[in-house]
């Protein structure tokens, strides 16, 4: 079983509408969470960090369980521009851990 | 302020030749290491350093040897290809001081024939 387990997708989103996925990880000792986005099979991009109490940033709102072991992202008001390819991240004490990422499509 | 410098972006070879994937940061960080993604598998650590003259295994080490001689510097080296090293492959770096941001380099795509 991989340490970090994401929905493959694709998430096909109506631009405007609401999309959210999560990313369940094994480690319980994960101490720190991140959200990338990955285009086209460019270098991923720090999106955000998940902290404890949840976060948002603009559109995107990230949230934590750890008693249930997930991290989800959501996107609101979705932009075409928001079509990518979402890794999450995990580290515990300095051993980083990705997932295989969710794919998004956002359509007209 | 470059960043992280990988080269080269695209990198096509024949079972058993060897080459030197660069990559290069200019952020002082300690810390670099080496990527490679694959289709549905997303990214698996490769090898790592956390300093001038140490480095250590990865999750998928085999086939692969690092030197870490400066800072800045962090090579990976592919002594005799294979076609299961067909992926592409990033260099990332990070400061240990800000421990959450990973730098990463732009990517090499590597076809091995």
């Amino acid at each position: 079983r991989k340490e970090v387990e994401q929905d493959p997708g694709p998430f096909n989103v109506p631009e405007g509408a609401t999309v959210a996925f999560n990313c369940t990880y094994s480690n319980s000792a994960s101490q720190s969470f991140f959200w990338y986005r990955q285009d086209c099979r460019k270098e991923p991009k720090l999106l955000m960090s998940v902290y404890s109490s949840g976060n948002e940033d603009g559109r995107f709102t990230a949230q934590l369980n750890r008693a249930s072991q997930y991290i989800s992202l959501l996107i609101r008001d979705s932009k075409l521009s928001d079509s990518a390819t979402y890794l999450c991240r995990t580290d515990s004490w300095g051993k980083f851990q990705f997932g295989a990422g969710t794919q998004v499509v956002v359509t007209p | 302020n470059a960043g992280v410098t990988q080269t080269p972006k695209f990198q096509v070879l024949k079972t058993g030749q060897s080459m030197t994937l660069q990559c290069a940061q200019d952020m002082n960080h300690e810390y670099m290491s080496w990527y490679r993604q694959d289709p549905g598998m997303g990214l698996r650590l490769i090898h790592y350093s956390v300093g001038a003259g140490i480095t250590d295994q990865g999750e998928v080490p085999n086939g692969y040897n690092v030197s870490r001689s400066t800072t800045e510097d962090f090579p990976l080296r592919l002594l005799s290809a294979a076609p299961s090293q067909t992926s592409v492959y990033f260099c990332a770096s990070r400061d240990f001081a800000t421990n959450e941001k990973l730098f990463f380099g732009s990517g090499t795509q590597l076809s091995v024939l």
